[in-house]
Formats: C-alpha cells, sequence, structure tokens
C-alpha cells in the first residue's frame, strides 16, 4: 500500500527565513514523489519531482527537495521565505503513474 | 508547461438539478485525467480516472450514477453532478497526466466550486 504523510498540517516562518516542510512516504517499490503548491481557490501547480534520477531536485521559485530512501523523506525547503510563498503545498507520490495518494497538505504563513 | 483548463469556476445551483463541470486540456492530448474532491481545508480525493473512449473507472464509495464522467475526445473529459444535494457542494479539480504513463506528471485545472443550495 502506498500512502503520504504530512507531518505538520500549519508551518509559519518570517519572510527572509528558511521554509522546511516535511513529507514522509510509505511505498512497497520506488516511488515517484511531487510536491504540488495550491493558492486559494486555485489548481494545484507542480513544484518539482522525484523520478528516481538525482536524489536532490530543484524546482522553481528557489524550492528544492532531496529524496532519502532510507529515511523515507520528501521534505521541502527554500533558503528564505517569500511572502507569496504563502499557500497549501501538498506532497504527492505515485507508483506507477495511475493512481497519485495526496498527503493532507501544509499551510505554510509567511508573516512580514 | 501544458494546460489544463476548467470550466466554470464557480457555479451555484439549487438541490435536485444537474451540473456539468468541463477539463481541457488546450496544447496537448490526455489519455486520461482525473477528478479529484477538496472538502474545505483538507487534501484532494480521488473521484475517478477518466480514459479517453472508455469508462471511467471511479475510486471505493464514488457512485457514478451520481458523478457521471465522460471523456469523449483526447482534449475534453465531463464531469455532471446528477440530482445535486447540498453535501455536494466542494471544490472539484481535474487534471490531466501530461507524457507516457511511466514518466508522466499531472496538470491541474483551476478547479471548479460548487455550491448546491
Amino acid at each position: 500500500a502506498q500512502s503520504v504523510t504530512q507531518l505538520d498540517s500549519h508551518v509559519s516562518v518570517s519572510e527572509g527565513t528558511p521554509v522546511l516542510l516535511r513529507c514522509n512516504y510509505s511505498s512497497s517499490y520506488s516511488p515517484s514523489l511531487f510536491w504540488y503548491v495550491q493558492h486559494p481557490n486555485k489548481g494545484l501547480q507542480l513544484l518539482l519531482k522525484y523520478t528516481s534520477a538525482a536524489t536532490l531536485v530543484k524546482g522553481i521559485n528557489g524550492f528544492e527537495a532531496e529524496f532519502k530512501k532510507s529515511e523515507t523523506s520528501f521534505h521541502l525547503t527554500k533558503p528564505s521565505a517569500h511572502m507569496s510563498d504563502a499557500a497549501e503545498y501538498f506532497c504527492v507520490v505515485s507508483y506507477n503513474f495511475n493512481k497519485f495518494y495526496f498527503g493532507s497538505g501544509t499551510k505554510l504563513n509567511v508573516k512580514p | 508547461g501544458a494546460v489544463v483548463s476548467q470550466h466554470p469556476s464557480r457555479v451555484i445551483c439549487k438541490s435536485g438539478t444537474s451540473v456539468k463541470i468541463e477539463c481541457r486540456s488546450l496544447d496537448f492530448q490526455a489519455t486520461t485525467m482525473f477528478w479529484y474532491r477538496q472538502f474545505p481545508k483538507q487534501s484532494l480525493m480521488l473521484m475517478a480516472t477518466s480514459n479517453e473512449g472508455s469508462k471511467a473507472t471511479y475510486e471505493q464509495g464514488v457512485e457514478k450514477d451520481k458523478f457521471l464522467i465522460n471523456h469523449a475526445s483526447l482534449t475534453l473529459s465531463t464531469l455532471t453532478v446528477t440530482s445535486a444535494h447540498p453535501e455536494d457542494s466542494s471544490f472539484y479539480i481535474c487534471s490531466a497526466r501530461v507524457g507516457p504513463s511511466n514518466t508522466g506528471e499531472l496538470f491541474f485545472g483551476e478547479g471548479s466550486r460548487l455550491t448546491v443550495l
């Protein structure tokens, strides 16, 4: 069975400070992993994806994530938060690209 | 990136009526589209997988007679909520897979907020 856990439902950071959004997965096989961002009342936008290539994946808007098989983690990071980063972030796992399983989401708040 | 367009973005309807939501891939052909439902402050729940030219595959617990999905062309999938009730009020999001099934990523529409009075 596959599942994905986002450990924090809410994260609050100050503008200019680092962002860490945590994601752990369980999968019987080598997964593909994604991070999506959703702004209020909008669809989802892909930030980055891991599909068995380099374990450190760089995405858009300065985000990156590292796939750690030993820890079954795929945490999302950004060195310096911007006000426009305030949104909800979803970690997604897929084994065969036929189904995509969403985490419960992490709402990022950025304080001025 | 690939563009997926959903229409309408917002719809309000009376209880008992049916509502159709369209999902179009604008600059690519999508043999597979996915329909998700998102309740307030919750994650996306997969409702069904829509395959062009064949019947949709519904997730457990999703009533296929209530949520009719049609994927008649490579660029259009529709979700019809039949005999809508207030509990069907939700944010519905479609997505389309771009690329081969072993490498494809999902692109999402902007979502459709349904309010049933």
